[in-house]
């Protein structure tokens, strides 16, 4: 069974990047896609984007000029930067994987807190 | 962008009863439709796949139909565990999308 998981900053200031990391155990980034999805709080769920296990990398055009989405195979992590943020992007961030466009398996999920 | 409508946006039921939740997709998302189950503080859980696939390990009062544009999640026997927000997913076309959630209450 994977397992994800994404410890992060917590809080980040206005204009600065937002970066994070996702922790696979149980599984191979070298297979399926590997997603991230955020979550305002008391709010529905936004698809960031994902990393293929091929290198492609597909992010939601809301997001894609201030999004990147890369993976460490010698180290099983996969990773967020989100830069140029604001109080938008104060979110649930979680990390999820999947062989298919749904998601299988889903981290804990981190609350990251855009604020000065 | 692909727009997905839950409705209702919230519902007050009973242990026992039925409940339907519908999702309307703004455009013809054949059977590419997901549905979740998420409970405060826990991130979202698989249900249904493909409109109407139960995902492994998920109790058969859960099923999903429907195909194009309108699709339904629906619980019978509804269960003190099921009272949560159910969101549906679609993933027909880039860019992933989620409906707005469904939040099933206890009545």
């Amino acid at each position: 069974q994977v397992q994800l998981q994404e410890p992060g900053p917590g809080l980040v200031k206005p204009s600065e990047t937002l970066s994070l990391t996702c922790t696979v155990s149980g599984g191979s980034i070298s297979n399926y896609y590997w997603s991230w999805i955020r979550q305002p709080p008391g709010k529905a769920l936004e698809w960031i984007g994902y990393l293929y296990y091929t290198g492609t990398t597909r992010y939601n055009p809301s997001l894609k000029s201030r999004v990147s989405i890369s993976g460490d195979t010698s180290r099983n992590y996969f990773s967020l930067k989100l830069n140029s943020v604001t109080a938008a992007d104060t979110a649930v961030y979680f990390c999820a994987t999947s062989d298919y466009d749904w998601v299988q398996h889903w981290g804990q999920g981190t609350l990251v807190i855009v604020s000065s | 962008a692909i727009q997905l409508t839950q409705s209702p946006s919230s519902l007050s039921a009973s242990v026992g009863d039925r409940v339907t939740i519908t999702c309307r997709a703004s455009q013809d998302i054949i059977d590419a439709l997901a549905w979740y189950q998420q409970k405060p503080g826990k991130p979202p859980q698989l249900l249904i796949y493909a409109a109407s696939s139960l995902e492994r390990g998920v109790p058969s009062r859960f099923s999903g139909s429907g195909s194009g544009t309108n699709f339904a999640l629906t619980i019978t026997n509804l269960q003190p565990e099921d009272f949560a927000t159910y969101y549906c997913q679609q993933f027909h076309s880039y860019p992933l999308s989620f409906g707005g959630g469904t939040k099933v209450e206890i009545k």
